[in-house]
């Protein structure tokens, strides 16, 4: 298994430019999850989903969307960059959420994002 | 309001000897509490858990945490750091009405060799 994957590892985007990041897991996990990670601040939830086609809001989704079109895939769109955004972003999947919330989640090794 | 606060930024100690990085946490009801580390420039990778049972929990590369239900702590521990676990680690909780997961803000273990 490849685990969680993501792409790019490094992006350079102008203020204002738009850019999809993507993730993909081959374990069948129900739920995926995208995090930002910033100094001091540990990992913040950005969008989650339980499963295809069922997306949801964390604690910082704004100026982000997400799809969950498969169970594999879950990208996640920039609409228009900014430089908040300047961040390391990572990806996690887990078997289950809600009733099984004891599992843990697997992470993607990141994107390291500049917004200039 | 459910919580978890990683007193310490950074922990230093000498290879060989014993190692313990602190957590503490708020959260109404059972907890679930998760230990996670993270080397630079990768992912974050899961230790060890707590979900019911004993207080004491062993993970991954020699690691083990202690559930203190009355200090509701989780402090992750090893008994002969190495310097090759020097990087950051994570404490999450999840649990509560909400049950939201909820991450520290992290704790720099440096291993001095």
């Amino acid at each position: 298994n490849a685990g969680v994957t993501q792409t790019p590892k490094f992006q350079v985007l102008k203020t204002g430019q738009s850019m999809t990041l993507q993730c993909a897991q081959d374990m069948n996990h129900e739920y995926m999850s995208w995090y930002r990670q910033d100094p001091g601040m540990g990992l913040r939830l950005i969008h989650y989903s339980v499963g295809a086609g069922i997306t949801d809001q964390g604690e910082v989704p704004n100026g982000y969307n997400v799809s969950r079109s498969t169970t594999e895939d879950f990208p996640l769109r920039l609409l228009s960059a900014a430089p908040s955004q300047t961040s390391v972003y990572f990806c996690a999947s887990s078997v289950t959420s809600g009733g099984s919330s004891y599992n843990e989640q697997f992470f993607g090794p990141g994107t390291r994002l500049t917004v200039l | 309001a459910q919580s978890v606060a990683q007193p310490e930024d950074q922990v230093n100690v000498a290879e060989g000897n014993p190692l313990t990085v602190k957590c503490t946490y708020s959260v109404s009801g059972n907890p679930y509490l998760f230990w996670y580390v993270q080397y630079p420039n990768r992912g974050l990778q899961f230790l060890l858990k707590y979900i019911t049972g004993d207080n004491l929990v062993k993970g991954s590369y020699g690691f083990e945490a202690e559930f203190n239900k009355s200090q509701t702590s989780f402090h992750l521990k090893k008994p002969s750091a190495l310097v090759s676990d020097s990087a950051l680690y994570f404490c999450l909780v999840r649990g509560g009405a909400t049950n939201k997961l909820i991450f520290g803000t992290g704790t720099l273990l440096a291993v001095q060799p």
